[in-house]
């Protein structure tokens, strides 16, 4: 399979507790999304890539959140001292962005995500 | 900041028939795209068409074709001869163009139900 990957696909956690979650994107995409998804709702991006830069962060993630992409493959998104309102669906893209030209399209493809469960 | 909305949280649609989905959304840029994404249930989001700001013609992809209405902030998904295929959570995106930012601003959605 050659889209992206995330793991684990499920994680329950006791709150306090830090939890880790993987992301494997398209193997030749420079850029790299992480997105929340609370249930009812739609996406709420969190922050995003490009190779092992992060050019941007949500207001969403909090002190507690960390990510990273060390070597501008997968990336890891880390939360700390997880809290119920953490529960939710975690998810990451990938695109192949031009780099210099930050307004030109470029598609977001999605993994299957990670659902959190914090009890 | 960007808004999107999606009044419609259901709608449900004879097998075959025709179904609009309406989305509208708020904005100060004059540049940007706009997209719907699919997501079945239980698997991953999936693009189903974009449209650039800048241009005036609606885009089409088969069976898809949107009414983007630059000045009233609209941008509706239409679906032709729905298929039970069909059937999943619909959602409106927003992604400026330019400034740095990438992230998706994406509405609530709304579960589309495709009758037998």
């Amino acid at each position: 399979d050659t889209g992206v990957s995330q793991d684990p696909r499920h994680k329950i956690t006791k709150r306090g507790q830090n939890v880790t979650f993987r992301c494997d994107p398209i193997s030749e995409h420079n850029r790299l999304y992480w997105y929340r998804q609370t249930l009812g709702q739609g996406p709420e991006f969190l922050t995003y890539f490009q190779n092992e830069a992060q050019l941007e962060k949500s207001r969403l993630l909090s002190d507690r959140f960390s990510a990273e992409r060390p070597k501008g493959s997968f990336s890891t998104l880390e939360i700390q001292r997880t809290e119920q309102g953490d529960s939710a669906m975690y998810l990451c893209a990938s695109s192949l962005g031009t780099v210099g030209l930050a307004g030109v399209y470029n598609e977001q493809f999605f993994g299957p995500g990670t659902r959190l469960t914090v009890l | 900041a960007q808004t999107v909305t999606q009044s419609q949280p259901e709608m449900s649609v004879q097998e075959a028939e025709t179904v609009t989905l309406s989305c509208t959304y708020d904005t100060s840029e004059s540049d940007y795209y706009l997209f719907w994404y699919k997501q079945p249930p239980s698997r991953q989001m999936i693009l189903v068409i974009r449209q650039e700001a800048y241009k005036q013609q609606n885009a089409t992809e088969n069976r898809f074709s949107v009414n983007f209405q630059k000045a009233a902030k609209s941008f509706s998904l239409k679906i032709s001869d729905s298929q039970l295929g069909d059937a999943a959570m619909y959602f409106c995106a927003f992604r400026q163009y330019g400034g740095g930012a990438d992230g998706l601003t994406f509405g609530k959605g709304t579960h589309l139900i495709i009758q037998p």
